[in-house]
């Protein structure tokens, strides 16, 4: 049973890095059948994709239009977890993040717990 | 970029009646992209269907989805109280990007 474990903290101050890590258990973030996604959601953007990080004999990223100058998605094979980096972050990158699995089916099958994450001073 | 609209925005119907969710794109997307998701209060989303009409694992019979082009639906058949959610539909376009329709709440009296 593949399961996702989100971790990070729930306060950043603004333009500083919003940093979330995401631990998998069992199944590899280095598969190659499937890609590892990150999620927000907040009342006024609804639910938005973020970015993803997949292994097919070398290692790729995709990032949303609206977030690619400030995200970062890595994956770390030692520890078996990817990781959001968004920087430069204001009060409107306050929401609940979600990391989740995308299998080879466009859909997402797993979803980490969400962490609510406020962006203030 | 793809819209979704999805309707009604809320829907109140009692236990053992039937459900139709509608998810409709701003321009033909193909049923292989398109997916639905359960949300109950202070949970993550939940996969009940992918590729428009197959059920997810562990999904029982009474959800089915349809559609094809534009138009798609989910349908809730016999109604049980812990259905009670907001179901979002989702697809996938090339850029690579997903986006959700904004939301359908529906209730069991």
């Amino acid at each position: 049973q593949v399961q996702l474990q989100q971790s990070g903290p729930g306060l950043v101050k603004p333009s500083q890095t919003l940093s979330l890590t995401c631990a998998i258990s069992g199944d590899s973030v280095s598969t190659h059948s499937a890609a590892w996604n990150w999620f927000r959601q907040s009342p006024s953007r609804g639910l938005e994709w973020l970015g993803r990080t997949y292994y097919r004999s070398k290692w790729h990223n995709d990032y949303a239009v609206s977030v690619n100058s400030r995200i970062t998605v890595t994956p770390d094979t030692s520890k078996n977890q990817f990781s959001l980096h968004l920087s430069s972050v204001t009060p409107e990158d306050t929401a609940v993040y979600y990391c989740a699995r995308e299998p080879a089916t466009t859909a997402f099958d797993v979803w980490g717990q969400g962490t609510m994450v406020t962006v203030s001073s | 970029e793809i819209v979704l609209t999805q309707s009604p925005g809320t829907l109140s119907l009692s236990p053992g009646e039937r459900a139709t969710l509608s998810c409709r794109a701003s321009q033909s997307i193909s049923s292989t992209y398109l997916a639905w998701y359960q949300q109950k209060p202070g949970q993550a989303p939940r996969l009940l269907i992918y590729h428009a009409s197959t059920r997810a694992t562990g999904i029982p019979d009474r959800f089915s989805g349809g559609g094809s082009g534009t138009d798609f639906t989910l349908d809730i058949s016999r109604l049980e109280p812990e259905d009670s959610a907001v179901y979002y539909c989702q697809q996938f376009d090339p850029s690579p990007r997903w986006t959700f329709g904004q939301g359908t709440k529906l209730e069991i009296k």
